[in-house]
């Protein structure tokens, strides 16, 4: 299986600074068909997750454009341009490339 | 606007079974994928099972296979999760999700294996 790793596992964050999470795999997640299936989804405390970002750096329709994706092959990075009470909550980053599905172990983002 | 409604969890002896539901709403289910993943009380999120749009293609966490079947029900717009010979290790929040990505998803139904 695609191990998921994330880091930080917590990430302390003054509101309006920038803050990064980065997401590494244990193989590359390029497709055969060309496409990187690396997601992110955010879950706020008492709610469902809510993908984010799509085939690395695609947003999600009403995902506001602090939030971006970059990255490649099996290394990647959600970034967070200026961070607002809001976004506190926990990201997961996701592979699709490979079966089994596999997420990281989530980074759970706090206000300072 | 797409919607997923899940239902069907509850208390359960180990051992025991259930089957979850999951109403969609909003799109044709039968054009997507589908997914079920869960989550441990206080613990991070574990993809389950996924079914294509016509049933004939299904995978599982190793966890689950043998135990656990994904179908559906592309007339009823439904999705489901049969769950059997349940394990204490089987207790979490079970969520539907659209896609092998996972755009939309469900607010979630718990399911509790315990004595």
């Amino acid at each position: 299986d695609v191990v998921m790793t994330q880091s930080p596992l917590s990430l302390p964050v003054t509101l309006g600074q920038p803050a990064s999470i980065s997401c590494r795999s244990s193989q590359s997640l390029v497709h055969s068909d060309g496409n990187t299936y690396l997601n992110w989804f955010q879950q706020r405390p008492g709610q469902s997750p809510r993908r984010l970002i799509y085939k690395v750096s695609n947003r999600d329709s009403g995902v506001p454009d602090r939030f971006s994706g970059s990255g490649s092959g099996t290394d990647f990075t959600l970034k967070i341009g200026r961070v607002e009470a809001e976004d506190v909550g926990v990201y997961y980053c996701m592979q699709g490339t490979h079966w089994p599905l596999t997420f990281g172990q989530g980074t759970k983002v706090e206000i300072k | 606007e797409v919607q997923l409604v899940e239902s069907g969890g509850g208390l359960v002896q180990p051992g025991g079974s259930l089957r979850l539901s999951c109403a969609a709403s909003g799109f044709t289910l039968s054009t997507y994928w589908m997914s079920w993943v869960r989550q441990a009380p206080g613990k991070g999120l574990e993809w389950v099972a996924n079914i294509k749009q016509d049933g004939s293609e299904k995978y599982y966490v190793d966890s689950v296979k043998g135990r656990f079947t994904i179908s559906r029900d592309n007339a009823k717009n439904s999705l489901y999760l049969q769950m059997n010979s349940l394990r204490a290790e089987d207790t979490a929040v079970y969520y539907c999700a659209r896609r092998t990505t996972l755009d939309y998803w469900g607010q979630g139904t718990l399911v509790t294996v315990s004595s």
